[in-house]
């Protein structure tokens, strides 16, 4: 049982388009972190979310956490072939826990 | 770039071989986190070192170990490799302070095929 489910899991739009890819959980999370990786590199960190119903704004990228603290949502407007990768989230509980990831979302942007 | 490094970059290994992985992290980080990362899946946590020693494990056999140098630079240890340990290896470094860690930085990873 995967304990957070990403969703779409592929994602193919044109230049332009806006999108929307959700992080879903049945448990709370002190903190949810979104990540972007490309192929054959590690995952850089976005955004870190931590307060029910936070709303942060990375340039044309929105996270926002659920009230309750168990999902979160990644929303990109006008969406540029530079964005095209593996966005994944991840959830930490307590000040040590470690990071459990979901599978991912893996977003093609073409020209 | 994050400061964290990893070597080597790619390897092949055949069953029941032995392999070890290195990783650099960060300057000013005393914490070590390893992740699996297999094809078409998200990171799964294996096991976390701190100031030498080991204070976190994920659901990952004994086979797979670890050590954390003085430097806080880190190895992890595969024995007995099995056909489903080919993967991406993340090491990602972070500070522990007060008991609170702060944010990890991930390396390239390392890439693991067994054959």
């Amino acid at each position: 049982t995967q304990l957070l489910e990403q969703s779409p899991q592929f994602l193919s739009i044109q230049e332009g388009e806006n999108l929307t890819v959700y992080c879903n959980s049945s448990s709370v999370f002190s903190s949810l972190q979104w990540y972007r990786q490309e192929p054959g590199e590690g995952p850089v960190l976005l955004v870190t979310v931590v307060t029910g119903g936070e709303v942060k704004k990375l340039k044309r990228l929105t996270f926002q956490f659920g009230d309750a603290r168990k999902d979160s949502s990644l929303h990109i407007t006008a969406a540029q072939p530079g964005d095209t990768g593996l966005y994944l989230c991840a959830g930490a509980r307590g000040s040590q826990g470690n990071l459990i990831f979901g599978k991912g979302t893996k977003l093609s942007v073409k020209p | 770039e994050t400061g964290v490094t990893q070597s080597p970059t790619h390897l092949i290994k055949t069953r029941g071989q032995q392999v070890t992985l290195r990783c650099s992290s960060q300057s000013g980080h005393n914490t070590v986190s390893w992740y699996q990362q297999a094809l078409g899946q998200g990171p799964q946590f294996i096991f976390q070192y701190y100031r030498e020693e080991e204070n976190g494990r994920g659901n990952f056999p004994p086979r797979f170990s670890g050590l954390q140098f003085p430097n806080y630079s880190s190895e992890l240890n595969v024995n007995a490799l099995e056909l489903d340990d080919s993967a991406l290896y993340l090491c990602a470094s972070s500070r522990m302070s007060s008991g609170v860690r702060e944010t990890q930085y991930f390396g390239p990873g390392t890439r693991l095929l067994v054959l």
